[in-house]
């Protein structure tokens, strides 16, 4: 069964520097996100994107994140300068379409990222 | 706000036996309710999909019942197996959002011992 992939699985960085985590969707899908989830807390919602360009973000996408789709196959996420409460794990998803019933959200297995 | 809501936060169980993990959700309009497991270190997987015209649904040893009128669900595992030990998640869509911006619950982590 196709899967999404994320690079890498755990990313170390300080404070200040710039990170850029990788995801490969599954490749007849068309909506793609990220989420993130701070140990021991709920999956939170970071940004959808359809047709190159964002479709929804929440208030914790700031200017300091930024995602993009240079090719055909990668999705990536950029923080611009790590803060020490970016760390967490970060889930890429991806569906066959933007409806929520016949599309579920297949996510990858997460980067996780520390920022010291 | 849109909330959804998950109890217990945790459950041990042991193995063979059977539970039930509840989820009340204040989602409006409601369009789906999904559940998903997360095992440790890795992404959540849908088990179960149900809308408000649907009270049951069931996925092996999964089954997911669903009450529109109080805005609740309940997942229900039978004869509990070692790999059931997981994040078990909630997570709520309203109509005319995305999939993506759907309120995901806190989880329940299960935990099934020998």
């Amino acid at each position: 069964e196709p899967e999404v992939t994320q690079t890498p699985s755990h990313q170390v960085t300080q404070m200040g520097q710039e990170v850029i985590l990788r995801c490969v969707p599954i490749s007849n899908h068309l909506y793609f996100y990220w989420y993130r989830q701070i140990l021991g807390q709920k999956v939170e919602f970071l940004v959808s994107f359809y047709n190159n360009e964002i479709s929804e973000k929440s208030e914790i996408f700031d200017d300091q994140f930024s995602v993009e789709r240079p090719d055909g196959s990668n999705f990536t996420l950029k923080i611009r300068s790590t803060k020490l409460e970016d760390s967490a794990m970060y889930f890429c998803a991806s569906s066959r379409t933007g409806g929520s019933y016949n599309s579920p959200l297949h996510f990858g297995n997460g980067t996780r990222l520390t920022v010291t | 706000k849109n909330q959804v809501e998950q109890s217990p936060q945790s459950l041990i169980i042991l193995e063979g036996k059977n539970c039930t993990l509840q989820c009340n959700y204040t989602v409006s309009p409601f369009s789906n309710l999904r559940w998903y497991k997360q095992d440790t270190g890795r992404g959540p997987v849908s088990l179960t999909i149900m809308t408000f015209s649907e009270n049951t649904k069931s996925n092996g040893r999964y089954t997911a019942t669903l009450d529109a009128d109080t805005k609740q669900s309940s997942l229900h595992i039978t004869a509990s197996q070692l790999s059931d030990s997981a994040s078990y998640i909630c997570v709520v869509s309203a109509l005319g959002t995305n999939a993506g911006k759907s309120t995901f619950g806190d989880g329940t982590t299960l935990t099934v011992k020998p």
